[in-house]
């Protein structure tokens, strides 16, 4: 079985910018969360979403917003982009939202700010 | 705010020697907590975790216990091998405002042959 997959694996943008990155959960699970992994720290937690609604929020700005389909797929979407933006972005799903589901990553996309 | 902190941040043992990493949280309300390893490149990969209402759970050569009182969960890696090199992070898992999962800063193992 697929696992947890994640487009792009890679990206470049510029200051100022916009991003979009995707995921798509393993099949069967409704739960999708976002993470976001600074070099050298471990990941922060940016949302959790379930059957489309925003579960879970992290200490993020405005700039970062999130969206879940009806086919379980997320997306995070990132505006006005900083340096500080430059991370690995994780997507990790589960079956249900609750405390105590076990989440199961993916490879992440690697988002450089230039 | 929530907080969980890890360690040590770098171990180093050697080949069939034990390691132990170590981490505290902050909100009694947590009450999962996984343990992943995270390969280069790779995102993280869950490799045990324990329950709240559990003190101790082993897999193979991997253990973990949990003391709630003290708000304090460890790994234990049992026969280490090369292939154990990696970097770990404890988590904790609450519904406090909402679901969330807080991660530790991560301990970087090298098991050195």
């Amino acid at each position: 079985d697929a696992g947890v997959t994640q487009s792009p694996t890679h990206l470049i943008k510029t200051r100022g910018q916009h991003v979009t990155l995707r995921c798509s959960p393993i099949s069967g699970h409704k739960s999708v969360s976002w993470y976001q992994q600074v070099l050298g720290q471990g990941p922060q937690f940016i949302f959790q979403y379930y059957e489309k609604e925003e579960r879970g929020r992290g200490n993020f700005p405005d700039r970062f917003s999130a969206r879940q389909f009806p086919n379980y797929s997320s997306e995070l979407n990132v505006n006005a982009l900083l340096l500080g933006d430059s991370a690995l972005y994780l997507c990790a799903s589960s079956s249900v939202p609750g405390v105590q589901e076990t989440q199961y990553f993916g490879p992440g996309t690697r988002l450089l700010v230039l | 705010g929530e907080n969980v902190e890890q360690h040590p941040s770098t171990l180093s043992v050697q080949e069939g020697d034990s390691a132990v990493i170590k981490c505290t949280y902050s909100d009694s309300a947590s009450n999962y907590f996984p343990w992943y390893k995270q390969e280069l490149g790779k995102g993280p990969q869950l490799i045990i975790d324990i329950r709240s209402n559990v003190g101790e759970k082993k897999d193979q050569r991997i253990a973990v216990t949990l003391n709630k009182t003290a708000k304090h969960f460890s790994l234990h890696i049992t026969e280490t091998q090369p292939e154990d090199s990696a970097v770990y992070f404890c988590a904790a898992s609450m519904s406090t405002g909402g679901f969330k999962t807080i991660f530790g800063a991560g301990t970087r193992l090298f098991v050195k042959a």
